[in-house]
């Protein structure tokens, strides 16, 4: 019930294209759903987060789409570009309003986007 | 931006040895967190840090490794007795606290158990 299944595994994309990478989870008590974004030898960076409330967040041209009946989310970049070649992995945890220390992230497994010129 | 900060990068060991992973988190913050990251497989939580003590830990985070805080800066993991099946990255990551639940996670340090 913890698993965050992440698909696909892979993914490549022409520049300017849209990549969508999508994940779907089990744990209804799940209320926080970010995006990281990891490039080789570095560790993972928050690129973009949404909460159950919302069923869409655009930051710049990366969008979260969220659907909560079907407990899946997405990522889209739009215009993809070279340096936006990396590791994807969508995450989730619960617990996350009521401040506690707690703030165990499950990952899924990740995509590797690669975005040709 | 504010970074964590973690060393060594790479550590090679032997099966049964003792290792001690260091993290230097972001000043101002009050949670902080390992991870780890088994090489092709997904970052796997380990286990969660406040007040000076454990708030949360995985099944992974068996007898063998620990954790602490033993100044006002640094952050250690300790495996006690490694073994074969401990190579992984072992992330470190901190978190304010306050409304912003933004995770900031180290480079990580690339651990390799002979």
């Amino acid at each position: 019930q913890q698993q965050v299944k992440q698909s696909p595994q892979s993914l490549i994309v022409q520049k300017g294209g849209i990549s969508i990478i999508n994940c779907a989870y089990e744990n209804t008590a799940f209320d926080y759903f970010p995006w990281y974004q990891q490039f080789p030898g570095k560790g993972p960076a928050l690129l973009i987060a949404i909460r159950p409330d919302v069923s869409e967040k655009k930051e710049g041209r990366f969008t979260i789409s969220f659907n909560k009946s079907a407990k899946q989310f997405s990522l889209h970049i739009m215009d993809s570009q070279p340096g936006d070649s990396a590791t994807y992995f969508c995450a989730a945890s619960s617990n996350i309003r009521s401040g506690a220390g707690s703030y165990q992230l499950t990952f899924g497994k990740g995509t590797k986007l690669s975005v040709i010129p | 931006e504010p970074e964590v900060t973690q060393t060594p990068s790479h550590q090679v060991t032997q099966m049964g040895q003792e290792v001690i992973l260091r993290c230097v988190p972001i000043s101002n913050h009050l949670y902080f967190y390992w991870y780890r990251q088994i090489l092709g497989q997904k970052v796997e939580f380990l286990v969660s840090f406040y007040n000076n003590e454990i708030s949360e830990k995985s099944e992974i985070f068996d007898d063998q490794f620990s954790v602490e805080r033993p100044d006002g800066s640094n952050f250690t993991l300790k495996i006690r007795s490694t073994k074969l099946e401990d190579s992984a990255m072992y992330f470190c990551a901190s978190r304010s606290g306050t409304e912003n639940e933004k995770l900031f996670f180290g480079s990580g340090t690339q651990l390799s158990v002979l």
